[in-house]
C-alpha cells in the first residue's frame, strides 16, 4: 500500500513565523504535490514536483515555496505565515506513467490543519 | 478549459437508503481520467476509483458503483444500502492533457448518513 505521511496533523503558528510542512512517501513515486483545501473553494494546487530538485508552480503559489532534496520528501515552506494561510494542507504523490505529469492516481496524506494567529 | 461540477453540496439520507452523487465534467481532450475520492472526518483523501476516457464500462465494487457516460459527460457514483460509515465528503476529479494532467477537483458533496 502507498503510504504518504505528513509531519503534523495540527499546527498553530504566529503571523510572521517561518513554517515548514513536511511530506514523506514510501513508494518511490516521482511526482509529489501540495494542495490547500478551504471551505467553498475545494482543493487548490500550490506546487508540484516531478523529480528531485524540480518544482513547478500550481494555481496558487504566492506566499509559498517548496523544497525537494530527496525523492521521498517534499516540503512546503511558508516564509512568513499570514492569517490567510490558515487552511488544511494536503500532500499527495503519484507514479509517472506514460506521458504527462499526473497520468496515474494521486495518493494523499492525512493532511495538516494549520492555524495562523 | 477543464472543469468538474458537483452540483449537490450536501445530501442527507437514512441508513440503508441508496444514494447517487452526481459529477459532470468538461474537457476538450479525448484522453482523460476521472476519479472519485472520499474524505472522511479524519481529513485524509481516500482514492476510490479511476476510469479512463476509453473505458465506459460501469464498475461495481461491493456497495459502490460508478456510471460513466461520455454522451452526457457524467461520472456518477452510487452507494447502495448506505451506512453511517459512508458519511464523508466525496470529490470527483478530472485529469487531462489540457491541464498538464493535473487533478482538477469538483467542490465536493457532503454525504450524511443518519442511523
Amino acid at each position: 500500500d502507498v503510504k504518504v505521511t505528513q509531519s503534523s496533523r495540527y499546527l498553530v503558528k504566529r503571523t510572521g513565523e517561518k513554517v515548514f510542512l513536511e511530506c514523506v512517501q514510501d513508494m518511490d513515486h516521482e511526482n509529489m504535490f501540495w494542495y490547500r483545501q478551504d471551505p467553498g473553494l475545494g482543493l487548490r494546487l500550490i506546487y508540484f514536483s516531478y523529480d528531485v530538485k524540480m518544482k513547478e508552480k500550481g494555481d496558487i503559489p504566492e506566499g509559498y515555496s517548496v523544497s525537494r532534496e530527496k525523492k521521498e520528501r517534499f516540503s512546503l515552506i511558508l516564509e512568513s505565515a499570514s492569517t490567510n494561510q490558515t487552511s488544511m494542507y494536503l500532500c499527495a504523490s503519484s507514479k509517472v506513467g506514460g506521458s504527462g505529469v499526473s497520468l496515474v492516481t494521486q495518493y494523499f496524506g492525512p493532511g495538516t490543519r494549520l492555524t495562523v494567529l | 478549459a477543464q472543469k468538474v461540477t458537483q452540483a449537490q453540496t450536501e445530501i442527507s439520507v437514512v441508513e440503508k437508503e441508496d444514494v447517487t452523487l452526481d459529477c459532470v465534467y468538461e474537457t476538450r481532450d479525448t484522453t482523460y481520467y476521472l476519479f472519485w475520492y472520499k474524505q472522511p472526518p479524519s481529513g485524509e483523501l481516500v482514492f476510490l476509483i479511476r476510469r479512463n476516457s476509453f473505458d465506459e464500462q460501469n464498475e461495481i465494487s461491493g456497495r459502490y458503483s460508478w456510471n460513466f457516460q461520455k454522451s452526457t459527460s457524467s461520472f456518477n457514483f452510487t452507494i447502495t444500502a448506505s451506512q453511517v460509515v459512508d458519511s464523508a465528503v466525496y470529490f470527483c476529479a478530472l485529469s487531462a492533457m489540457d491541464s498538464s494532467y493535473k487533478l482538477i477537483f469538483g467542490s465536493g458533496t457532503r454525504l450524511l448518513v443518519r442511523p
